[in-house]
């Protein structure tokens, strides 16, 4: 009954490795979007898709590679990991805003440990 | 873009005591402006939002404010609990240019018993 999810939780690995972060959602929504938020607890936006096309894509480096394959999944593949990367992954997702509907929900996080 | 200032960063109040986070933002076409509650090591959650045509909305324990002209809104928090206790984010949805919600820099709220 989960409305947005993510995998996995905890991440843990070194730099220089190539990892993924997987979100789904069952909300039916059109957009998706990945949220950084660092150890200050800043919650900023990294990518944002509609209907599968890539919309924001804020200054994040090229290491970061969104895709969403349909609809309801989008995620994140970091390549050539580095300490500054660690920090929490958020994904979230809303309808577009051609509706009345502006909610925004977020998954559980994944928290990404570089060593 | 939209920029989202939100003030304390830190405010602590007894149990029982209001709480007030005031934030500012600076487009003026922004529409829409939730509240989310972040508990340590969970999701922000949705907790209130308003729209741009209305200047208050109340859920309870929970009211949120809106002064368009002044680019100002606050949420309040009355009647305060432990439970309260949490980091607490404002946003606004900038919709000048592509649509995206900006965050506020959170607000750690600690409610004293």
């Amino acid at each position: 009954d989960t409305a947005v999810s993510q995998t996995p939780k905890y991440l843990v690995t070194q730099m220089g490795n190539d990892k993924s972060i997987k979100c789904e959602q069952n909300l039916g929504h059109d957009t998706m979007y990945w949220y950084k938020q660092d150890s200050k607890k800043f919650l900023k936006i990294m990518f944002s898709y509609n209907n599968k096309e890539l919309i924001i894509n804020e200054t994040v480096p090229n290491r970061f590679s969104p895709k969403s394959p349909d609809k309801a999944h989008l995620n994140l593949h970091i390549n050539s990991l580095e300490l500054g990367d660690s920090a929490v992954y958020f994904c979230a997702s809303s309808h577009d805003w051609t509706g009345s509907s502006y909610e925004q929900y977020f998954g559980p996080g994944t928290r990404l440990t570089v060593t | 873009g939209e920029n989202v200032e939100q003030h304390p960063s830190t405010l602590s109040v007894q149990e029982g005591d209001s709480a007030v986070i005031k934030c500012t933002y600076s487009d003026s076409a922004s529409n829409y402006f939730p509240w989310y509650k972040q508990e340590l090591g969970k999701r922000p959650q949705l907790i209130i939002d308003i729209r741009s045509n209305v200047g208050e909305k109340k859920d309870q324990r929970i009211a949120v404010t809106l002064n368009k002209t002044a680019k100002h809104f606050s949420l309040h928090i009355t009647e305060t609990q432990p439970e309260d206790s949490a980091v607490y984010f404002c946003a606004a949805l900038q919709t000048s240019g592509t649509y995206k919600y900006i965050f506020g820099t959170g607000t750690r709220l600690k409610v004293l018993a």
